[in-house]
């Protein structure tokens, strides 16, 4: 069964709005847990590292005011997109490390589809 | 130039041929890689694991990893329609769950 729960798994919303997509961790605890963007028929881009009981860690170019990251729990991160415009309009999918270490070895979500209209 | 550089493909084959993804990259400091399939609209999901150099063989997948060249490669025996999938290596260094991904090949086995 599916290790972590991406909400909601497609999302249509209109210009200007916020929209929220969840991230469970269902078997195990993640302090840390992966946001990524992949683009129609390009590769996934990592955008930012979700740490619980801190803030997170944006990659170079994302806008983190714009993208709002919070791990409220050791199962729960969340991403906002704030203002929403068309070209936010992507696949955002979430990863939980599969193990203790940085050994890259990454559970996905099954993603969440954001058209913004 | 990308740090990690992979053939988008499409990549066609019949039933039971046998299937070579290929990847290269710039950074030396990567240390693990990994071969991600992603089916059409679904997250993605690990399928080979390999630290440093070497080969590792899991049923009808083997990857390889070549440091020495930059170049990984996965292979797929006895292809089957349910490969068709896109397949994403993926790299990660010191920091190893901040993963590189290459674009993806889209492989098709047709029946």
């Amino acid at each position: 069964g599916a290790v972590v729960s991406q909400h909601p798994s497609w999302v249509i919303c209109k210009s200007g709005t916020s929209v929220k997509i969840e991230c469970r961790s269902l078997d195990f605890q993640a302090t840390t847990m992966f946001w990524y963007r992949q683009f129609p028929k390009q590769s996934l881009m990592l955008m930012a590292t979700s740490n619980e009981g801190s803030k997170a860690t944006y990659e170079q170019g994302v806008e983190k005011d714009k993208f709002l990251i919070n791990h409220a729990s050791l199962t729960l991160s969340t991403l906002t997109v704030t203002s929403a415009h068309p070209e936010d309009s992507s696949f955002y999918i979430c990863s939980v490390p599969r193990r203790a270490g940085n050994t890259g070895e990454l559970f996905f979500g099954e993603g969440s589809r954001l058209t913004v209209l | 130039q990308k740090e990690v550089e992979q053939d988008p493909g499409p990549l066609s084959v019949p039933e039971g041929a046998i299937v070579s993804l290929n990847c290269t990259y710039s950074n030396s400091a990567f240390q693990y890689f990994m071969w991600y399939r992603q089916y059409s609209r679904k997250g993605p999901e690990l399928l080979m694991y390999t630290y440093s150099s070497g080969n590792k063989e899991d049923g009808r997948f083997t990857a390889q990893v070549d440091k020495s060249s930059k170049y990984i490669s996965l292979f797929i025996r006895d292809s089957q329609p349910s490969d068709s999938a896109t397949y994403l290596c993926a790299m990660g260094g010191k920091y190893g769950n901040k993963l590189v991904f290459g674009a993806g090949t889209i492989l098709r086995v047709k029946s």
